[in-house]
């Protein structure tokens, strides 16, 4: 079985600009999770998805993050404009509805802010 | 006070000892609760769930859970320096909202 797939693996920008991370989930697992892992920190919630539809996303900066889950599937998660404080990983993960916690992770995409 | 706090760490054991890892919560709403393992560089990955009082088991791994205490904790039996890693302590809130402590980092010395 395919594990949760992102895209890119690393990221570098200046301040000030835009970043798009990608995600596509494990096949069937209608939970997508998008969480923001600051070094030495633990991850925290940015936005949950629920097949299309947004179950959580108290914690979203929404004046410069935005999230977008196409036909329940894949996702984007959006940074515009990046901010120092915005360097970090951000995990994508997925689970299946009836098991929300058993999360699977992907590997993440390391976001470097200059 | 935060929503999931665990032992700020770091915790190092003696290959072969116990290794204890603790964490408390503050909603009382709480149901479920989760023990995720995290390798340097490495995404987490889950290694232990418990959603009833009492203990949970599985190999080397305990889990014991205390609502009454709101109190989570891990034990790793014949810890192994492949133990090695940082241990998440996450919650199922109210609202179905996953949250995590900040970890507690442990090394096994051989």
């Amino acid at each position: 079985e395919a594990g949760v797939a992102q895209s890119p693996r690393y990221k570098i920008i200046e301040k000030r600009q835009s970043v798009a991370f990608w995600c596509n989930p494990i096949s069937g697992h209608a939970t997508l999770y998008w969480y923001q892992q600051i070094l030495g920190q633990g991850p925290k919630l940015l936005i949950q998805f629920q097949n299309n539809g947004v179950v959580d996303d108290s914690q979203l900066p929404k004046d410069r993050f935005s999230a977008e889950r196409l036909k329940g599937v894949d996702s984007t998660l959006k940074i515009q404009p990046a901010k120092l404080e915005d360097s970090a990983v951000y995990l994508c993960a997925s689970s299946l509805v009836r098991e929300i916690g058993e999360l699977f992770f992907g590997e993440g995409s390391r976001l470097t802010v200059l | 006070q935060k929503e999931v706090e665990q032992n700020s760490g770091p915790l190092s054991v003696p290959e072969g000892a116990i290794a204890s890892l603790n964490c408390t919560y503050s909603d009382r709403g709480s149901q479920s609760f989760f023990w995720y393992r995290q390798y340097s560089g490495k995404s987490p990955e889950l290694i232990m769930f418990i959603y009833s009082n009492g203990d949970k088991e599985d190999g080397r791994f305990t889990a014991q859970l205390n609502k009454a205490s709101q109190y989570v904790s891990l034990l790793i039996r014949d810890s192994q320096p492949s133990d090695s890693a940082t241990y998440l302590c996450a919650v199922e809130s109210s609202g179905s909202r996953l949250t995590f402590g900040e970890g507690t980092q442990l090394t096994v010395n051989p």
